[in-house]
């Protein structure tokens, strides 16, 4: 199976600052097949990227993912407090279907 | 709008089974692919399987994990799809999700069921 492994496990930061959270992939993830999601406590999680670079309907535009192969990345520019989160990619290329570990953006 | 809807959690002893339900509405579901996602508590996320649309051939994939203890199932007359979970132990406790799949990955999320696996 493909073990993606995400960067840094936890990312301190301030409202205004970009974060950038990286995902790296075991192996090529087939047709850059690569998501992310975005989960606050108590909630459940959200898609935010899907095909490695297109948000998904009501992201707004300061998200954007790039990559391909095994590297992947998702910036996040002047963070709002609401963005605040727990940020998992997924591989969804092939079988069986792998999340990562997470990224904890945190103030 | 799209909801879904799961139930059927709660706290069940090691060994025993359980079904969760998913009720799905506000899209055509006999279109969608549909997958359970399910997370312990305070850890990360973990993929269970998914139902392929029955034009698809409404054949179904899980995780290793689950393989032989947990069947996937739908009933596209009523916009259910179900998790079968036989044998249960303790390292099955999580909350589960029920999600559309969209070409793999999940547009949308229910709010999840909690499953306690414990004597």
């Amino acid at each position: 199976e493909i073990v993606l492994t995400q960067s840094p496990g936890t990312l301190s930061l301030s409202s205004g600052e970009r974060a950038t959270l990286s995902c790296r992939a075991s192996q090529s993830v087939n047709s850059n097949y690569l998501a992310w999601y975005q989960q606050k406590p108590g909630q459940a999680p959200r898609l935010v990227i899907y095909g490695t670079s297109n948000r998904a309907s009501g992201i707004p535009d300061r998200f954007s993912g790039r990559g391909s192969g095994t590297d992947f990345t998702l910036t996040i520019n002047r963070l709002e407090p609401e963005d605040f989160a727990v940020y998992y990619c997924q591989q969804y290329g092939t079988s069986p279907l792998t999340f990562g570990g997470g990224t904890k953006v945190e103030i | 709008e799209v909801q879904l809807v799961e139930s059927g959690g709660g706290l069940v002893r090691p060994g025993r089974s359980l079904r969760l339900s998913c009720a799905a509405s506000g899209f055509n579901f006999r279109a969608y692919a549909m997958t359970w996602v399910r997370q312990a508590p305070g850890k990360g996320l973990e993929w269970v399987g998914f139902i392929r649309s029955n034009p698809d051939g409404g054949t179904t994939e899980n995780a290793a994990s689950v393989r032989d203890r947990f069947t996937i199932s739908r009933d596209d007359s009523k916009s259910i799809v179900y998790l079968e979970m036989n044998s249960l132990t303790t390292e099955d406790t999580a909350f589960y999700y029920c999600t559309r799949s969209a070409a793999g990955y999940a547009d949308y999320w229910g709010q999840g069921t909690l499953v306690t696996v414990s004597s």
